[in-house]
């Protein structure tokens, strides 16, 4: 199994523009997470989808950021307008949940700089 | 005023050693922990979890000790080598029948000298 796969790996953008990170689950996983980690605060959680349905988004920051998850083996992750604060690592994982929290497998990250 | 980030505490082993990471849980009622580690420029990697129903589980080389009591969780590695080198987090699974969130710690830097 290739895993979790993200593109793009490293993003380099200006403030204002529209961002969108990609996530493909591993096959059969029915969750997926999408995570921010910055040096400030650690690993966040910002949303997750079971069955492509969004779950809870409590996490996301503001309107800015939106997740959609159209088919089980491809998600999004949008921020719009994007700031420079939104520099960060951004992971997505995906669990095969088994009669409780599975363990999640996270991909190698997609490294956000907003200048 | 100037920003902080985290401070990772740090642990520092000879290679060889055996080396044992702690973590405290926020939640008595979590009934699921699993321990990850992150090299440089990766993803977390799973590494070994543990339900709420055991005080000990093994794998290869690492141990994962969980007393509920004092809601704290460690991580021993036997014969720590170079490739150990990481940073080292705990994740509980808050209890609920709809949530499977994982709620990570902030993480042990775990540093393997020669």
């Amino acid at each position: 199994d290739a895993g979790v796969i993200q593109s793009p790996r490293h993003e380099v953008t200006e403030m204002g523009q529209e961002v969108t990170l990609r996530c493909k689950p591993i096959s059969g996983h029915d969750y997926l997470f999408w995570y921010r980690q910055t040096m400030m605060r650690g690993l966040e959680l910002l949303i997750y989808f079971n069955n492509n349905v969004p779950i809870d988004d409590s996490g996301m920051p503001e309107d800015r950021f939106s997740a959609k998850m159209p088919n089980a083996s491809f998600s999004t992750l949008k921020i719009q307008p994007s700031e420079p604060r939104d520099s960060a690592v951004y992971f997505c994982a995906s669990s095969l949940r088994r009669g409780g929290a599975g363990t999640q497998y996270f991909g190698p990250g997609t490294r956000l700089t907003v200048l | 005023g100037e920003s902080v980030g985290l401070h990772l505490p740090t642990l520092s082993v000879q290679e060889g050693d055996n080396s044992i990471i702690n973590c405290a849980y926020s939640n008595s009622a979590s009934d699921y922990f699993i321990w990850y580690k992150q090299e440089s420029g990766k993803g977390p990697q799973f590494i070994i979890d543990i339900r709420s129903n055991m005080d000990k589980r093994q794998g290869q080389r690492v141990t994962v000790l969980l007393n509920k009591t004092v809601k704290h969780l460690s991580l021993q590695i036997a014969a720590t080598q170079p490739g150990d080198s990481a940073v080292y987090f705990c994740a509980e699974n808050p209890p609920s029948y709809n949530t499977d969130k994982l709620i990570f710690g902030t993480g042990t830097r775990l540093q393997v000298f020669p």
